[in-house]
């Protein structure tokens, strides 16, 4: 079965310091990975996804097959950047599994 | 451009009783999909749509009835209400083009609450 966890309920850092959002997902095929947020108050949005390969507001994330993971990270967190981050797979079809979320709170 | 528009934002229920979500886009998309957010889980696919008069379920569809008429709209019905459904609804959208690339566009959510 397609399944995408993130470990992490909540995680928090203080400004400045570098991020790592957890991304791990169970699929035997050629994946397609996505990163959404959703900020307060706001609607959840994309990120970015892997296939573009793309940086977006300086996250950025790396598909490893090996590990199964796609976790995605930021050199210096930003007060901004506090939010709720969403992994998501898409196996096949018209089909999007999503992870639980990662709270992330970026302190001052 | 209002976007995606779902109608309740809140609404509480007794076991049993009956109720629509509505959701409409102005964005033309032909791709309409209904999520649930249960406390701690991820989102989870209800039902979807890839034009009107067509839809298909999703991973979770037992007690939900959708249909989809029109371009611009995808209800939800809940036609027995269940403590179990108690959830946020998120409904989105998108075009064939939107769906390769990933870009869903998300409704505010609908947060339901069955007693």
């Amino acid at each position: 079965a397609q399944r995408v966890t993130q470990p992490e309920k909540l995680l928090s850092v203080f400004k400045g310091a570098p991020v790592e959002l957890k991304c791990n997902y169970s699929y035997s095929g050629s994946p397609e990975l996505f990163w959404y947020v959703q900020y307060s108050r706001q609607r959840l949005q994309l990120l970015l996804r892997h296939i573009s390969r793309e940086s977006i507001k300086g996250f950025t994330a790396d598909l490893n097959k090996g590990e199964t993971s796609f976790h995605l990270k930021k050199p210096f967190a930003q007060e901004e950047d506090s939010a709720m981050y969403y992994c998501a797979l898409r196996p096949y079809g018209n089909k999007l599994v999503f992870g639980a979320g990662t709270i992330l709170r970026v302190k001052s | 451009n209002a976007g995606v528009t779902q109608t309740p934002k809140f609404r509480i229920l007794k076991i049993g009783q009956s109720m629509t979500l509505q959701c409409a886009q102005d964005m033309n998309h032909n791709y309409m999909y209904w999520y649930r957010q249960d406390p701690g889980m991820g989102l989870k696919l209800i039902y979807y749509s890839v034009g009107a008069g067509i839809t298909d379920k999703g991973e979770v569809p037992n007690g939900y009835n959708v249909s989809r008429s029109t371009t611009e709209d995808f209800p939800l019905r809940l036609e027995l209400a269940a403590p179990s459904q108690t959830s946020v609804y998120f409904c989105a959208s998108t075009t064939e083009t939107g769906w390769d690339t990933g870009e869903l566009f998300f409704g505010e959510g609908s947060r339901l609450t069955v007693l």
